[in-house]
């Protein structure tokens, strides 16, 4: 069956723009996870949804970072005003589990790779 | 916090079996152990998950003690195409919650 899919693949964006970073996980999955991952670590958890609810948002870094998922399925991470830090691969994943059930099998997409000039 | 500690690499060789010890002293009650394999330009993928005992399916098998401060990935019969960096994942106590925590990995390069 088809995978998590991520879009777009590639960002190239100006420092000051906003960008949205689309997330389309497995159907029938409960939770949706966003990662951020630099070159050489392991990911960095952002924030998660049960369906549409968004459970934990701990771990984005600033306000200018949020994330939604509406109906409980296609994901969207917004971030504004980007800076050039901002640049990183951000990952999602999602899972047939309940993310407070402690159980973390979680099926990846292949990641957006942003690259703030 | 359940932080987990990992050795950084190792090595092995074709038709060897490898043991990938995780440490993980404050797991929650209510916490699996998961672990992932990731190749490089990859997202992770996950392997195998368990709870405690040992969990075995077509890739590898996990063993978990009684007292699951520990666990252990085993891969049956390395091949070239194991090469990767191996991650296990347990909850980590963020803000009220446990959020999934990943460490750094291991390593894990498969010579001819």
């Amino acid at each position: 069956g088809a995978g998590v899919s991520q879009s777009p693949r590639y960002k190239v964006t100006k420092r000051g723009q906003d960008v949205a970073l689309r997330c389309d996980p497995i159907s029938g999955h409960v939770s949706l996870y966003w990662y951020r991952q630099a070159l050489g670590q392991g990911p960095e958890f952002l924030t998660y949804f049960n369906y549409e609810a968004q459970q934990d948002k701990s771990g984005l870094p600033n306000d200018r970072f949020s994330a939604e998922r509406p109906e409980g399925s296609i994901s969207t991470l917004t971030i504004q005003r980007t800076e050039q830090r901002d640049s990183a691969m951000y990952r999602c994943a999602s899972s047939p589990h309940s993310g407070t059930s402690g159980a973390y099998e979680q099926y990846f997409g292949p990641g957006t790779r942003l690259t703030v000039t | 916090l359940a932080k987990t500690t990992q050795p950084i690499s190792m090595d092995s060789y074709e038709g060897q079996e490898v043991n990938i010890t995780c440490s993980h002293n404050n797991i929650a009650t209510n916490d699996y152990i998961t672990w992932y394999q990731q190749f490089p330009s990859q997202g992770p993928r996950f392997i195998i998950q368990g709870y405690k005992t040992k969990v075995t399916n077509e890739v590898a098998s996990l063993f978990i003690p009684a007292d699951r401060k520990s666990s252990t990935l085993s891969l049956p019969r390395v091949s070239l195409s194991d090469t990767a960096v191996y991650y296990c994942l347990v909850g980590d106590m963020s803000g009220g919650s446990y959020i999934p925590t990943f460490g750094r990995g291991t390593s894990l390069i498969v010579h001819p």
